[in-house]
């Protein structure tokens, strides 16, 4: 079992409308989750980090966390076609090491 | 400067060469990484640095690969007797020790022909 699964996607959404990821994870211990974007031939970008349960919005970005089912997801509201993106979902045990999942790839439609 | 700096950003050896590759944190960052990148991949945990020490290198894939910070700022990468399969972006980063919040460089692609 991976230590982080997202589904690979291509996920494609119309502009202005929501785009819903998904990322589960295998360690229990698991103290801390992030989102980070990456654009064709670039490098990943921090764009949400979540500690607790629930949800923390940033923008038009809102992460959820619920440590029970092992489960974060990102909200992209209002997506645009800047969007365009692969997401990448981090975990850390609560040490220094992030664990990466594969990524899924969202297009944004004009 | 103001981010992490990766040097080169592009590289193309032939099998069986040796090659380094460069990543200047950003200034008083005190953890430093290495990962390693495949198409269609997320990034893969190669070595973690706190200060001069590797304080993990559980993901160097075999001892032709091995990492250096001696001063506890630029870190590199070394390779030897470089194989085909060693071909992937090379992402360095660093962040405020413990934070988990990464800050990357553009990466060094190496390509081995």
């Amino acid at each position: 079992q991976k230590e982080v699964e997202q589904n690979s996607g291509p996920l494609s959404v119309p502009e202005g409308a929501i785009a819903s990821l998904n990322c589960t994870y295998s360690d229990r211990v698991s103290q801390s989750f992030f989102w980070y974007r990456q654009y064709s031939g670039k490098s990943p970008e921090l764009i949400m980090s979540i500690y607790s349960n629930g949800d923390k919005e940033d923008g038009r970005f809102t992460a959820q966390l619920n440590k029970a089912s092992q489960y974060v997801s990102l909200l992209i509201r209002d997506s645009q076609p800047s969007d365009s993106a692969t997401y990448l979902c981090a975990v850390n045990r609560g040490d220094y090491k992030l664990s990466f999942g594969a990524g899924t790839t969202v297009t944004v439609r004009a | 400067g103001a981010g992490v700096s990766q040097t080169p950003s592009n590289k193309v050896t032939e099998k069986g060469k040796y090659v380094e590759l460069r990543c200047d944190p950003i200034s008083g960052h005190t953890a430093l990484y290495w990962y390693r990148q495949s198409l269609g991949q997320g990034p893969e945990f190669l070595i973690y640095f706190q200060g001069t020490g590797a304080a993990d290198d559980s993901g160097l894939p075999n001892d032709r690969f091995f990492a250096v910070r001696p001063e506890g700022s630029v870190s590199t990468l070394k390779i030897q007797r470089t194989e085909r399969g060693d071909s992937a972006m090379y992402l360095c980063a660093s962040s405020q020790m413990g934070s988990g919040e990464l800050f990357f460089g553009e990466g060094s692609r190496l390509t081995v022909l």
